[in-house]
Order: C-alpha cells, then structure tokens, then sequence
C-alpha cells in the first residue's frame, strides 16, 4: 500500500466513549501531522510529529492525545469528547518539517453524539 | 484572525472557460503558497505551489500568480475540465514559524464545471 492512510473512515462514537484514529504512511516521511476540518472553518493544524518527536501542539484540549511510535505511524486518542468535536480529522506526512507541503490522507469522519 | 482568506464560498464555470480562485493572506511572514485539491470523500491532494521569490508559476493547465504587495493569489484553470469540480484549499507557509511545513489554510472555494 502506498501513501497515507487512515482507519477507520467513519466513526461514530458517545461523549463517555474511548477511541483512537490510525494513521500510516509508506512515503518514507519523518513528518506526521494532525489537521481538524469542520464544517466551514479552514483547515486547523493540531499536532505536528518530527522524527517521533512532537514539535507542536496548536492549544489542543486534553481529551485528544496523540501518540506517534515510529516514523510511519500516528495515532490519535479520543476521550470524553463533546459533539463539537464532531468533524474530518486528516492525518498528513511530510519529508521532514523543514519541508514545504505534503501529503494527506482521506480523513476519518467523526461523528460525537 | 484568520491569516489566509478565500472570500468566494463557491465558484461556477462553464466546460473550456477560464476559472479563477482568489486568495488573500494578511501575515507578511509568509514565503511559500500551496494550493489543494479536494474531491469528496478523500483528503486534499497537492495542486501546485509558489515560493515568494516568484509572481507566477506554471504547471499545464494551472498558473499561480502570486502579488506580494497586495498580499494576494489566485488559480488559474484553463481550459476548466469538469473534472475539476472540487474544493480548492489556499494554503501558506513561513520557514521564520520554525517548521516550514505548518500550513495555514483558508476556508476553500468549492468549483462547480458545468458542460
């Protein structure tokens, strides 16, 4: 398999559930990202992973916890969420974070009721 | 304060015409403008992009045009193909952040081809 990609694509899950996003990249990157698309709102960064290091964290609340074993694998855990989580989260890979660009995967819908 | 803006929600051109996405951005730290390409159902792909040191920047059927002093961008497509009927994300970047590839998105555009 090539790229990057995601697990699973669609999640549906209650505000006392605990669950976590996979993703996983055969690019060859050192750079991993978490990015948050709800609806009508720009892309909004929220953790950036460089060589299994995380290097940011854009004012994330607690109840999402990254967590990056290797260079090709990125998870995000889910807790206690409120429905205003709800929205596409995208896993993106990039050479390194010195590097302009990279690329995303399809995204894991999330629904919180 | 949103640092990278797409002002047109939504953008409708006919099959062969020209089409013309517009990007402003207020953080003069910028240096590197991307644009992405998103279907539904799949995440954005990488369109085509523009360092500052350049004003345009070609690739078939897409050209950017980058305006420093009014901090603005725009996509060029032409001939528009409805195959590209997507939502098309301005994005940008500063290596001065300390991560380069911190991308700040604007909202997108959605194009609609018609025939």
């Amino acid at each position: 398999e090539t790229g990057v990609t995601q697990t699973p694509r669609h999640l549906v899950m209650g505000m006392t559930n605990k669950k976590s996003l996979k993703c996983e990249q055969h690019l060859g990157h050192n750079a991993m990202y978490w990015y948050k698309q709800s609806a009508k709102k720009p892309l909004e960064l929220m953790f950036v992973y460089n060589f299994k290091e995380q290097t940011e964290n854009n004012s994330v609340p607690s109840r999402f916890s990254p967590e990056c074993p290797n260079s090709s694998h990125l998870f995000l855990h889910l807790h206690t969420l409120q429905p205003e989580d709800s929205a596409l989260y995208l896993c993106a890979s990039s050479q390194d974070s010195g590097s302009y660009g990279y690329t995303f995967g399809s995204g894991t819908r999330l629904t919180v009721v | 304060d949103q640092q990278v803006k797409q002002n047109s929600p939504s953008l409708s051109v006919q099959e062969g015409r020209i089409s013309i996405l517009n990007c402003d951005y207020t953080n003069s730290m910028f240096d590197y403008f991307l644009w992405y390409k998103k279907y539904p159902a799949e995440g954005p792909t990488f369109l085509i992009s523009i360092s500052s040191i350049k004003d345009k920047n070609e690739d078939g059927r897409f050209t950017v045009f980058l305006n420093k002093s009014a901090k603005h961008l725009s996509l060029h497509i032409v001939p528009s193909q409805p195959g590209d009927s997507a939502v098309y994300f301005c994005a940008a970047s500063s290596i001065y952040t300390g991560t380069a590839s911190k991308l700040t998105f604007g909202t997108g555009t959605r194009l609609q081809v018609t025939l």
